[in-house]
This record gives C-alpha cells, sequence and structure tokens, in this order.
C-alpha cells in the first residue's frame, strides 16, 4: 500500500530564505507527483505535477524535483514571502487516472 | 466562474440526518472523486466514478454513498450522519485523456455533524 509522509509537519522563517519541503512515497511505480498549497479553510490549489520520467518542474519561485527511484522529491522556494504561509501537500498517483494518494502536509509560515 | 463547484459550501446538521453533498464541473473530465479531510490526516479517498456507469469504493467508504447523475455531476450523501464524520470534503476531476492526468479539486464543503 503506498504511503506518503512529508517532513517537517510545520516550518517556521523569516521573509526572504530558500526553504525546502519534502516528500517520500513507499512505492515507486508512480504515473505522476502533485504539489498543491492550501490556505486555511480552503481548497486546494495545483503548484506543480511532475510526470513519472521528469526530474523537475519550475513555476516561478517554485521548482519540484522527483528521483523516483529513491522514492522522494522536494518543493523548493526561492525568496520566500509572508504570502506563501500555507500548507503544502505532496500527492501521488499510482496509475493514470486514479486517486491520489495524500501526505499530511507541511505548514510552512514566514514572518515579515 | 470555477470549473468544479460545490453546495452547499458550509452545512451544520444533527446525528441520524440524511445529508447529500453536491459536486458539478464544466472542465468536461470523465473522472470525478470524492476525499475527506480531517485534521492530522491529511486527505482520503471516499469514492471515485471514471464514468456514468462506473463508481468504485475508496479508502473509507463506509458510512457513505454516491451517485453520477451525469458526467458533470457527483453527489456524496450520508445515510445517517454521525459526528466522526465532521470534515472537509472534497470534489475533483480528471481527464484521463490528459498526458498530465491532473487533478482539479473544489473550493471544498465543511460538514459539522452534532
Amino acid at each position: 500500500k503506498q504511503e506518503v509522509t512529508q517532513i517537517p509537519a510545520a516550518l517556521s522563517v523569516p521573509e526572504g530564505e530558500n526553504l525546502v519541503l519534502n516528500c517520500s512515497f513507499t512505492d515507486s511505480a508512480i504515473y505522476n507527483l502533485q504539489w498543491f498549497r492550501q490556505d486555511p479553510g480552503k481548497g486546494l490549489t495545483s503548484l506543480l505535477l511532475i510526470q513519472s520520467s521528469q526530474r523537475e518542474q519550475t513555476s516561478g519561485r517554485l521548482n519540484a524535483s522527483l528521483d523516483k527511484s529513491s522514492g522522494r522529491s522536494t518543493l523548493y522556494i526561492a525568496a520566500s514571502q509572508p504570502g506563501d504561509s500555507a500548507t503544502y501537500l505532496c500527492a501521488v498517483r499510482g496509475q493514470a487516472g486514479t486517486a491520489l494518494i495524500f501526505g499530511k502536509g507541511t505548514t510552512l509560515s514566514v514572518s515579515s | 466562474d470555477a470549473d468544479v463547484t460545490q453546495t452547499p459550501r458550509n452545512r451544520i446538521t444533527k446525528t441520524g440526518k440524511r445529508i447529500m453533498l453536491e459536486c458539478s464541473q464544466t472542465k468536461g473530465h470523465d473522472r470525478m472523486y470524492w476525499y475527506r479531510q480531517d485534521p492530522g490526516l491529511g486527505l482520503r479517498l471516499i469514492y471515485y466514478s471514471f464514468d456514468v456507469k462506473d463508481i468504485n469504493k475508496g479508502e473509507i467508504s463506509d458510512g457513505y454513498s454516491v451517485s453520477r447523475q451525469a458526467q458533470a455531476k457527483f453527489s456524496l450523501s450520508l445515510e445517517s450522519a454521525i459526528p466522526n464524520q465532521t470534515a472537509l470534503y472534497f470534489c475533483a476531476t480528471s481527464d484521463l485523456s490528459s498526458s498530465y492526468n491532473e487533478q482539479f479539486f473544489g473550493p471544498g464543503t465543511r460538514l459539522t455533524v452534532l
């Protein structure tokens, strides 16, 4: 059974710092991996999607990497801002069209 | 207008009541999903549907039922609500024909069972 773990569960950093969020999964046979952002009490916003054949994806200040063989993904946030404060969720899909398996998230707080 | 909508957005009900949560999408996707989110537990899959005639149980389907009335509509029912079904419920869609097969989520329904 696929399990997804996110470390740390919470992270506090000062504005301007670069940071890395970690995601690990137990079964390397994934179709793709998605990173989401969730603001308190709100829905999920998709940030980046990495196909199993890809090594990384970039969007603005965000960069996500994937090492399928070791079962790891990282989300790198450059020059963090208070507006980046949210919970970041990692999710993997085993096959095309199947449901996502989620980690429990990392709650990020960026102070000004 | 939002591509994936959920109604109601908030609902407070009493133990034993029947509740229906509705999800509609304008994305034309074939696949729809229902998840629940509990503090500290992440999102867990309740049911999913690959098309109107295909309904599948997820990880935590007990106490729930679903109906796929049309390609664009997927409803979740709690036949007899209980307090531990208090949670944030999300509907999601995806398109198998898309190479990325990305999932798109609705804004969520906050359900409280007293």
